[in-house]
């Protein structure tokens, strides 16, 4: 079945910093990709998506690239605020018109220091 | 703009007892998907629903039932209520055939004693 890995936190950056946090994924045929974010006592927000293989998601800074020869979507910005504190969620679903339902990984906090 | 709403936000129910959940999604959006997330746990795919009729099954206990109506809002009825079913307890809407984005609701918080 479909499934999701993510690193493993939590992280701690200082701002300004450069952030990366690595998802690979297994599927069956051509998955969506996402990544949400779920700010202290709320919930998920969608970050950013790609729907098909080299395409890049974008927003807010944050930007991922689905690679399909590694089977990977990391997430990555140049410079961290201390507002970008919060959990991470890679996630996956059906290819666009398919109902399936999302699969996300386990998570990462991430924290950034003034 | 409309977002998906649940109710209510919080909810505090002892063992055994019974608790009900409700999600209206975004205007138009016709499928409806229930998470169900753990203290410091990824959220799991309990169930979903297309034109009121269940579309996918994922975790969801035997005790949990789920049903979506002719207005496309649903609820989720929890039984016999266990320690362990206490979480955050999420709705998500998409419109079908659409872009595959789900919306998520800002969920219920569920504390059973």
């Amino acid at each position: 079945g479909d499934s999701v890995t993510q690193m493993e936190g939590p992280v701690t950056l200082s701002e300004e910093a450069f952030l990366t946090i690595n998802c690979t994924y297994t599927a069956t045929g051509y998955p969506s990709l996402f990544w949400y974010v779920q700010y202290p006592g709320e919930g998920l927000q969608l970050l950013l998506k790609a729907t098909k293989a080299d395409d890049k998601g974008s927003n807010k800074g944050f930007e991922a690239t689905y690679r399909k020869e590694t089977t990977s979507f990391h997430l990555e910005k140049g410079s961290v605020q201390v507002s970008d504190s919060a959990v991470y969620f890679c996630a996956l679903s059906g290819p666009s018109g398919s109902a399936r339902q999302l699969t996300f990984g386990s998570g990462t906090q991430l924290t950034v220091l003034p | 703009a409309a977002g998906v709403i649940q109710s209510p936000r919080h909810l505090i129910k002892e063992k055994r007892e019974t608790a009900t959940l409700k999600c209206y999604p975004i205007p138009r959006h016709d499928t409806v998907y229930w998470y169900q997330q753990g203290p410091g746990q990824d959220p799991q795919f309990l169930i979903s629903f297309y034109e009121k009729m269940q579309s996918d099954k994922g975790s969801i206990p035997d005790r949990f039932s789920a049903q979506q109506f002719s207005d496309y809002h649903s609820e989720l009825n929890m039984s016999s209520l266990e320690l362990g079913d206490s979480a955050l307890y999420f709705c998500a809407s998409r419109p079908f055939g659409g872009a595959n984005v789900l919306t998520f609701g800002a969920g219920s918080r569920l504390t059973v004693l």
